[in-house]
């Protein structure tokens, strides 16, 4: 079974802060994709990545894949309070499967 | 553009009775996937449906099994509750099947809450 950690598991800041998540595994994914879901809803994917050392930006959003394919980073630069959610990264291992992590809740106070 | 439905939004039943979950995926969109939330954890993956045949298989009993229907929507059936099958279902619809290919987005719906007692 291919396991994916998120740390931290829960992130409280203040509006304006940058802040940085991460998602490993000793299995080798052949993408990786980011989601955020809020309270009561399903999540919403923000990024796939797909090639090993790659780079994506969304806005104030970062996205890294590791080099080896086993590791990924969410940095988020000035924090708002929309930024609110529960982040959770999502493995492919070559399958017709999405391994999940647990994901790290981030609170962000105004 | 509707989005992925599900039905219903909440459901309370006791141990040892059946459950029947709906969804109804995106127009167009031909795969369903179905995934397992418990409180505090990321989503399970317990069912693909592509095409009306079934694409892939999470680690789940055999109490749990879905269908997908000739329009693609899909009901989750689960049998003999347990109370540790107290979660959040969730269904997630994509044009394609599942794979690791970047452009296969998949877009979920708003889940049921299923509490066993």
């Amino acid at each position: 079974t291919q396991l994916l950690e998120q740390s931290p598991q829960f992130l409280s800041i203040q509006e304006g802060e940058n802040l940085t998540v991460y998602c490993n595994s000793s299995s080798v994914f052949s993408s990786l994709q980011w989601y955020r879901q809020e309270p009561g809803e399903g999540p919403v994917l923000l990024v796939t990545v797909v090639t090993g050392g790659e780079v994506k930006k969304l806005k104030r959003l970062t996205f890294q894949f590791g080099d080896a394919r086993k590791d990924s980073s969410l940095h988020i630069t000035a924090a708002q309070t929309g930024d609110t959610g529960l982040y959770l990264c999502a493995g492919f291992s070559g399958y017709s499967t999405l391994t999940f992590g647990k994901g790290t809740m981030l609170l962000v106070s105004p | 553009d509707a989005g992925v439905t599900q039905s219903p939004t909440h459901l309370i039943k006791t141990r040892g009775q059946h459950v029947t979950l709906r969804c109804s995926p995106i127009s167009g969109h031909k795969s369903v996937s179905w995934y397992q939330q418990v409180l505090g954890q990321g989503p399970q993956f317990i069912f693909q449906y592509y095409e009306k045949e079934e694409r892939g298989r999470g680690n789940f009993p055999d109490r749990f099994s879905a269908r997908q229907f000739p329009n693609y929507s899909s009901e989750l059936n689960v049998n003999a509750l347990l109370l540790g099958d107290s979660a959040l279902y969730l269904c997630a619809s994509r044009i394609g099947p599942l794979t690791g290919l970047s452009y296969n987005e998949q877009f979920f719906g708003p889940g049921t809450r299923l509490t066993v007692l």
